[in-house]
Formats: structure tokens, sequence, C-alpha cells
């Protein structure tokens, strides 16, 4: 089975200010990983995955992550933050073989003060 | 991109009556799709796992004879939510996976806001 720890359940942060998001996951075999954002009162919306090869990933938005896998670390970046970053962000794993269930964090509220 | 759509975006009814919730993949088939609830400012709790033509898995603690999932076809799931109370009132997600050789994703509908009066 898997776990994903977002620690920070609330994050404010100014207006191009930087921002890293915190993912740490367990797992007894080799998972996938995914970045999603939520919107209000919307679905989830994919931002970057891992899958395999480079460990920086990038994705939409100016956002990106990078796979640690001695840390079990997938933490997502921005270097300068918008207004319209502020949504609840999910990380989630799902591994290689087997289990096709994506297992969530409990999600980061990232909140942009202008 | 692939694109999952929810039909209704919201519902409203009255304890006791059924609804039903569509989720569609638009642009791609997919053999597998999920149905999860959220609560407000939590996380998404997974219900079921719906494979095309044959029975969906309910996870532990999911009423399966309250929440009939029916997979038709490789681009259409729905959710039946039977004899519905205030309880049940919630953000139903469904999303859908896209696998292919060098991916393999879920995309997510818009979701659905079920109040039940």
């Amino acid at each position: 089975a898997q776990s994903v720890t977002q620690l920070d359940s609330q994050v404010p942060v100014f207006e191009e200010a930087p921002v890293e998001l915190r993912c740490n996951y367990s797992s007894s075999v080799s998972v996938y990983l995914f970045w999603y954002v939520q919107y209000p009162n919307q679905g989830l919306q994919l931002l970057l995955k891992y899958l395999s090869g480079s460990t920086l990933v990038k994705g939409i938005n100016g956002f990106e992550a990078e796979f640690n896998k001695s840390q079990t670390s997938f933490h997502l970046r921005k270097p300068s933050v918008h207004i319209s970053d502020t949504a609840e962000y999910f990380c989630a794993v799902r591994a290689y073989f087997g289990n096709e269930k994506l297992t969530f964090g409990t999600g980061t509220r990232l909140t942009i003060i202008p | 991109g692939a694109v999952v759509s929810q039909h209704p975006s919201w519902v409203i009814c009255k304890s006791g009556t059924s609804v039903k919730i569509e989720c569609r993949s638009l642009d791609f088939q997919a053999t597998t799709m999920f149905w999860y609830r959220q609560f407000p400012k939590q996380s998404l709790m997974l219900m079921a796992t719906s494979n095309e033509g044959s029975k969906a898995t309910y996870e532990q603690g999911v009423e399966k004879d309250k929440f009939l999932i029916n997979h038709a076809s490789l681009t259409l799931s729905t959710l039946t939510v039977t004899s519905a109370h205030p309880e049940d009132s919630s953000f139903y997600i469904c999303s859908a996976r896209l696998s292919l050789a060098e991916t393999d994703t879920q995309y997510f509908g818009p979701g659905t806001r079920l109040t039940v009066l």
C-alpha cells in the first residue's frame, strides 16, 4: 500500500514570491507521482506527473516538481506566484503495477496575498 | 488533451429519490473509471473502481446497493445514488484512466454537487 503526506495544510504566499508545496510518500514498490490542482467548486486538473526519466518535471502554469527517490519526496515549486494560483493542491501516487488506485494526500491550500 | 465531462454539474433532490450522474471521456477510451466523493475542505475519497463490461469494485464501507455504478461503454460510466438522504449530499467526482504505452494518467471530471433536501 501507498501513503502520501502533505504536511502543510495551508500556505499563504505574497504575490510574485516563490512557493514550495511539500509532498512525501511511502511505498514498498515503485510509483508514479502526480500533482493535481483544484479550483473552488471544480474537479481536479493535472498539473504535472513523474512516470520515469528526468527527475525534474515541468508542468502547466509555470509549476515544476522534483522527484527525490532517496528522500521519497515530490515537492512542487513555482518561482513567482500569481493571484490565479490560489487553489487546493493535491499530491498523489500510484503503484507501477497491480493496484490502479491513486492515493491522495490531504491537500494544501495555497493562498496568494496581493 | 484528455477531457472528462460530468453531468449534471449540480443537482438538488428530495430525500428518498434517486439521482444519476454521468461521466464521459470525450476524446479517449477509458477501460477504467473511478468515482470519488469529496467533503468540504477534505481530500478525495475513492468510492469505487469501474471497469467497462464488468462489475464495479467498491471500497470498504461504500454501500454498493446504494451507489450503483454502471460502465456500459468505453466512454461512459454512471453513478446512481439510490434513495438519497441528506447525508449523501456531497461533491462527487469521476475520473477516467488514459493508459498508453508512454503514459498512464487519470483525468478528472469537473464534479457534481449533490444536495439532498
